[in-house]
């Protein structure tokens, strides 16, 4: 069974790239990442999903290394709205078990 | 306008009294979802439903109870055999999560219980 890390709090300014690495070991080799955002007292948002090497949509991208051990979000040039709470979910192909991380408290300052 | 409604928003309910949150959704999609959230915590799975009348437990399935008669419901019944239920409670769907990669899960507002 995968398990997913992820910091608990980051923070940056406006207009910087932010990065935020979840870890997952034992991910097999049909197994989704996907990450979501979250607002206070709001649903998660779909962000990003990949499978491997780099994603990329209008508003982040999603790096896989080969090993596939780790996920790399990165929201390019952030600002005050991109506060907020970022999870990382894995879906195991396997027996469909869907493991999500912690989550990850994005504050963007000024 | 398609999308996920939960309802209500808020609900209160005294200890020992069962309670059932409403989950809709008019995007047909297969799969749907509920999940515990506490404060400041993740999202934890309860039930999972692939497909209409069938559903799966989660990592929390104990003290709730589900139902998936039709395609555009999965109402979630949380009884008084759950210990602590006070939280907010999010409900999800997803198109199928059998193909891969097209399994975004689009959530609804959440319902926060309060439970006295």
């Amino acid at each position: 069974l995968a398990k997913t890390t992820q910091p608990i709090s980051m923070d940056s300014y406006e207009g910087q790239e932010v990065n935020i690495t979840c870890s997952h070991n034992n991910i097999a080799t049909n197994d989704y990442i996907t990450w979501y955002q979250q607002f206070p007292s709001q649903g998660p948002r779909f962000i990003i999903q990949g499978y491997k090497t780099k994603v990329t949509n209008e508003v982040a991208s999603l790096f896989i290394p080969a090993d596939r051990k780790s996920s790399t979000l990165s929201l390019p040039r952030v600002s005050l709205s991109d506060t907020a709470v970022y999870y990382c979910l894995v879906e195991e192909d396997s027996n469909y078990q869907l493991i999500w991380g912690a989550g990850t408290k994005l504050i963007i300052k000024p | 306008d398609g999308g996920i409604t939960q309802s209500p928003k808020y609900l209160f309910r005294k200890e020992g009294q069962n309670v059932t949150l409403s989950c809709e959704q008019n995007l047909n999609h297969d799969a749907m979802y509920w999940y515990r959230q506490d404060p400041g915590q993740g999202l934890r799975l309860i039930y999972y439903s692939q497909i209409v009348n069938d559903f799966q437990k989660g990592d929390i399935a104990e003290g709730y109870s589900v139902s998936r008669e039709k395609k555009e419901s999965f109402p979630l019944t949380v009884t008084s055999a759950q210990k602590n239920p006070t939280a907010f409670y999010l409900c999800a769907s997803s198109i199928d999560p059998r193909v891969k990669g097209s399994n975004e899960q689009y959530f609804g507002p959440g319902t926060r219980l309060t439970v006295t």
